[in-house]
């Protein structure tokens, strides 16, 4: 089946460095990707996403390229804060019975950024 | 309120209870899905509303877990027989048209003792 795979975290970063997080995928077809944030106390946000191949998703400061050729959803920023400290998951969408997409989701990575 | 919203917040139970786990939805979206999410892990898919009928209900983990949302907005996730395997969050997220985005409620966390 369809499969998500990110870096493991936790990542510890200082204010204002350049930050990537790792996410590949399998899938069959071409599914839609997505990046989702989840602040301490908070539900799930979408952060961006992409629907096909070379799409760039971008919010926020943050980016990441739907990468065909090598199966990846990179995210990065070029310089964090303080504020974007949370749980980060990258996820796909795959197609299901009744005409839904349901999400499948990494194990999330956690980003700590220190003053 | 204006966002997913789910009841209760935490909820304790011993093995072999009953428990309900209820999600109120944004007002007028019509797909409403649940998601189990385990310590250290990514959500995962349980089922999928669209208006009141359940099209979808193959991430169910076993027959002691069960879904309804007869008027096709509040919606509640029942799990019988608790075990502590199901110890987890339990996600509801509501969208306003089938493919539209996601909107995530807090969750539910459940601890099984």
């Amino acid at each position: 089946g369809n499969s998500v795979t990110q870096m493991e975290g936790p990542v510890t970063l200082s204010e204002e460095a350049f930050l990537t997080i790792n996410c590949t995928y399998t899938a069959t077809g071409y599914p839609s990707l997505f990046w989702y944030v989840q602040y301490p106390g908070e539900g799930l946000q979408l952060l961006l996403k992409a629907t096909k191949a070379d799409d760039k998703g971008s919010n926020k400061g943050f980016e990441a390229t739907y990468r065909k050729e090598t199966t990846s959803f990179h995210l990065e920023k070029g310089s964090v804060q303080v504020s974007d400290s949370a749980v980060y998951f990258c996820a796909l969408s795959e197609k299901q019975q009744g005409g839904s997409e349901k999400l499948v989701f990494g194990k999330g990575t956690k980003l700590t950024v220190n003053p | 309120g204006a966002g997913v919203s789910q009841s209760p917040r935490y909820k304790v139970a011993k093995r072999g209870q009953d428990v309900a786990l209820r999600c109120d939805p944004i007002s007028g979206h019509v797909s409403l899905f649940w998601y189990q999410q385990a310590l250290g892990q990514g959500p995962e898919f349980l089922t999928y509303f669209q208006n009141e009928a359940q099209l979808d209900k193959s991430g169910l983990p076993s027959d002691r877990f069960f879904a309804e949302r007869p008027e096709g907005s509040v919606s509640t996730l029942k799990i019988q027989r608790t075990q502590q395997e199901d110890s987890a969050v339990y996600l509801c997220a509501s969208s306003l048209l089938r493919n539209s985005p996601l909107h995530f409620g807090n969750g539910t966390r459940l601890t099984v003792t």
